[in-house]
């Protein structure tokens, strides 16, 4: 298996423009969490899915942030207009019993 | 909900040196605990994890401890190496809140 994927790997756009975040978990995994980390607040859950449907979003920071899991084996986190605040990486993760499997992350910048 | 507080924030040692990292945790439903190791442009992976029924677990030079009635728990990492530089996270409970990280320099 090839673990947790995402893409992109980086990302820089201009504030305004809608981003799209992609996630494929590791096959037979059935819960999936999105995090944002920054220096300046660390590693911050923003929601996670169980079997495909969100548990709890309430990390999620504004309206402006909208994630799904249409299916077992894809997630996306879309950020809809970004703004330079939101300049972070971005990682997925999918979890076997207790442990988080974490995906190589989307480094996003917003001018 | 959880709330985790990490210390220090950053701990340089030289190598050979033992090193400690200490989290404090809110919640007493929390029965979880794992630690994290993040190299430079990595993504977080797990290293050691303890659950509430026990009150220390080791694996080779790291071990953690976990204190319930104070809740806290701690990372020791023994015979530091250079390739243990990192940041290191806590976090409590399967639905993971982490500590803000500890950023561990080891000096050759």
């Amino acid at each position: 298996d090839a673990g947790v994927i995402q893409s992109p790997r980086h990302e820089v756009t201009e504030m305004g423009q809608e981003v799209t975040l992609r996630c494929k978990p590791i096959s037979g995994h059935n819960s999936l969490f999105w995090y944002r980390q920054t220096m300046m607040r660390g590693l911050e859950l923003l929601i996670y899915f169980n079997n495909n449907v969100p548990i709890d979003d309430s990390g999620m920071p504004e309206d402006r942030f909208s994630a799904k899991m249409p299916n077992a084996s894809f997630s996306t986190l879309k950020i809809q207009p970004s703004e330079p605040r939101d300049s972070a990486v971005y990682f997925c993760a999918s979890v076997s019993g207790n442990e988080q499997f974490f995906g190589p992350g989307t480094r996003l910048t917003v001018l | 909900g959880e709330n985790v507080e990490q210390h220090p924030s950053t701990l340089s040692v030289q190598e050979g040196d033992s090193a400690v990292i200490k989290c404090t945790y809110s919640d007493s439903a929390s029965n979880y605990f794992p630690w994290y190791k993040q190299e430079l442009g990595k993504r977080p992976q797990l290293i050691i994890d303890i659950r509430s029924n026990v009150g220390e677990k080791k694996d080779q030079r790291i071990a953690v401890t976990l204190n319930k009635t104070a809740k806290h728990f701690s990372l020791h990492i023994t015979e530091t190496q250079p390739e243990d530089s990192a940041v290191y996270f806590c976090a409590a409970s399967r639905i993971p809140t982490f500590g803000r990280g500890t950023s561990l320099i080891v000096h050759p």
